[in-house]
């Protein structure tokens, strides 16, 4: 089975920190993303992953960077973490040239 | 921008009934996918129907697409306490482009013993 970790389920943190939020998988996956999700807007993608070391935009980049070193390891960086970033934060993963995208639990983050 | 709209919101239907959740969108689309998500959890991936699909079956669920009217339905037969969860779909783009999908709102389902 596929498995998608994320490295908090529950994330507490105050306004202007630095926020890493990391994500792994298990299945040599080569394309990775990370979502927000809150209520009633569904899902957005912030940032995707074609391979290692490559990276694009989704729909809502801003306020958000990522890192992608190793193939399994994408990791979402909050530089300095803001109140309207209060959200769940989902990872997924899928293998090139297929559809299904597999996700982690999730992380739930509150900037105080 | 979210792609795909769902309907309804929520729904709420007693044990052993059938449940039919519906999405529209917007642009051409290769795929459309359903997932669920159980309340504070990821989501998991249900079934897929392609562009070229009009019916697909799995289990359970029955997914119809309609590209004509950019429509797809979701139907669960009989409903369990299980089944309770947020369901989403998600539209895979035409070969060449972005290969992102793009998720609707969701449609909140819960079944009641």
């Amino acid at each position: 089975d596929v498995k998608v970790t994320q490295s908090s389920r529950y994330l507490v943190k105050r306004t202007g920190e630095k926020v890493f939020l990391e994500c792994v998988q298990d299945m040599d996956h080569e394309n990775m993303f990370w979502y927000r999700q809150d209520p009633g807007l569904g899902l957005r993608l912030i940032y995707f992953s074609y391979d290692v070391k490559m990276k694009e935009k989704g729909d809502i980049p801003e306020g958000y960077s990522v890192s992608r070193e190793k193939k399994e390891r994408f990791s979402l960086i909050l530089e300095s973490a803001s109140t309207n970033q209060t959200s769940m934060y989902l990872c997924a993963s899928k293998r090139i040239g297929y559809n299904e995208q597999f996700f982690g639990p999730g992380t739930r983050l509150t900037v105080l | 921008s979210q792609q795909g709209e769902e309907d309804p919101q929520a729904l709420s239907i007693q044990e052993g009934e059938n449940a039919t959740m519906n999405c529209s969108y917007k642009t051409s689309i290769n795929n459309l996918q359903w997932y669920r998500q159980n309340s504070g959890r990821g989501l998991v991936h249900l079934i897929l129907i392609r562009s070229n699909e009009r019916e697909k079956h799995s289990g359970r669920l029955r997914v119809t697409l309609d590209t004509s009217k950019k429509s797809s339905s979701l139907l669960i037969t009989a409903s369990r306490a299980a089944d309770t969860a947020s369901y989403f779909c998600a539209t895979g783009p035409p070969p060449g482009g972005a290969q992102k999908l793009v998720f609707g709102q969701g449609t909140r389902l819960t079944i009641n013993p």
